[in-house]
Formats: C-alpha cells, structure tokens, sequence
C-alpha cells in the first residue's frame, strides 16, 4: 500500500507571497492532518480534516489554511509568508479521525527569503 | 496550554545496551500516551502507545511505562541498534482531539 505522498518536497519563497501545499493520504485513510516542525517549536499541530470537514484547530493565525476533497487529499495554504513560516510542514493520514497511530509523509521543507 | 515535554533533548548508546527515554507531562486529563519515532529525512512514524489506565506495555524490543503518580512517560528499547537512531518523541492526545507533541530527544546509538 502506498504511503502519505506531499508534494512539493522543497519550496522556497520570499516573504509576502503565497503557498499551497499538497498531500495524498493512504488508501481509505479519510482523517489528514497537518503539523509544522521547527527546531525551536518542534512539532505543532495545525490542523485536522476527517470527511471535507475541519475537525481541530491548532494554534496558527488565520494565514494559515487548509482544505479537504472528496477523495481525502488535502492542501494547505500560507498567504503572506513571514520568515518564520520557514519549517517542515508534515501530513499524516489515519483510519479514524483524531487516531493515534497517525502515518506521515516526508514532508514538504518551506523556506522563506 | 498544557504540553508534553522531554526531559533529555540527547541520549547517546552503546550497540547492545538498553536505552530509556524519557518525558514528563503536564495534563492528567489525556487518555493516550503515545511514542513516535523520525528517523533523519523521515516523517515521524508511530511506536507504540499506551491507555491511561495502564502502566507498562510491551512491543517488539519497546516497552512503554506510565506513571500517573508523577506524571512520567518512559520508552525503553531493548538490545539498541544503530538502526534506532532517531528522534523519538511523545505525544499525548485526549478523545477527538488533536495529538500533543513533546520537543523530542535525539537517540545516538554508536556500534
């Protein structure tokens, strides 16, 4: 069975600009969520889509945003990049929503000038 | 907010030898303590996890310990490999909310 895809693995962007971000989850996997990774923060929850709809909501200003489709691949959405949005941005898909034992991608490595 | 934490951000190992790592956290209220290993270039893969109402559960060469007492998380692997070099990390998570990690502690293990 495939594993969680994201593309693009690496982006890099200037400040002010937009990204979006995707990621396809395991076959019949219908939760995705996304988390931000820094060496100063570590690993932080943004948030999580069971069935199209936002279940939980991390701690990130409204910049930051995602979506869900019907086939449960899932994008994110940074508008106005700051230098601080630099990080890895990690998805992961489980069976259930809110699971624990939840599979990660790769991840895509934002880097903002 | 209440958060999970490490109490070590490094461990360094012989091959062979038994690693214990450890984290401490702060919400009683979580029904599951969870571990999860990121190896480098790798996204964060799960271990093994443990109920609140349990104490000790095994894995394959892992044993996971809860002490609710103090508020103690412990992952012991047994016999280490290089292999196991990682960040591992704890997380805690209350039903149909969102996973809480801790910082993570980076696991070297030297042959």
């Amino acid at each position: 069975k495939a594993g969680v895809t994201q593309t693009p693995r690496y982006l890099i962007k200037t400040r002010g600009q937009q990204v979006t971000l995707s990621c396809s989850p395991i076959s019949g996997h219908r939760s995705v969520s996304w988390y931000q990774q820094t060496p100063g923060q570590g690993l932080q929850f943004l948030f999580e889509y069971f069935s199209e709809t936002q279940r939980n909501k991390g701690n990130f200003p409204g910049r930051f945003s995602g979506r869900q489709f019907s086939n449960s691949r899932s994008e994110m959405n940074v508008s106005t990049l700051e230098l601080g949005d630099s990080a890895l941005y990690l998805c992961a898909s489980s069976l259930m929503a809110s699971g624990r034992e939840q599979f990660f991608g790769p991840g895509t490595r934002l880097t903002v000038l | 907010g209440e958060s999970v934490g490490l109490h070590l951000p490094t461990l360094s190992v012989q091959e062979g030898d038994n690693s214990i790592i450890n984290c401490a956290y702060s919400n009683s209220a979580s029904d599951y303590f969870i571990w999860y290993k990121q190896e480098s270039g790798k996204g964060p893969q799960f271990i093994i996890d443990i109920r609140s109402n349990m104490d000790k559960r095994q894995g394959q060469r892992v044993t996971v310990l809860l002490n609710k007492t103090v508020k103690h998380l412990s992952l012991q692997i047994a016999a280490t490999q290089p292999g196991d070099s990682a960040v591992y990390f704890c997380a805690e998570t209350k039903a149909g909310t969102a996973l809480i990690f801790g910082k993570g502690t980076t696991l070297s293990v030297s042959s």
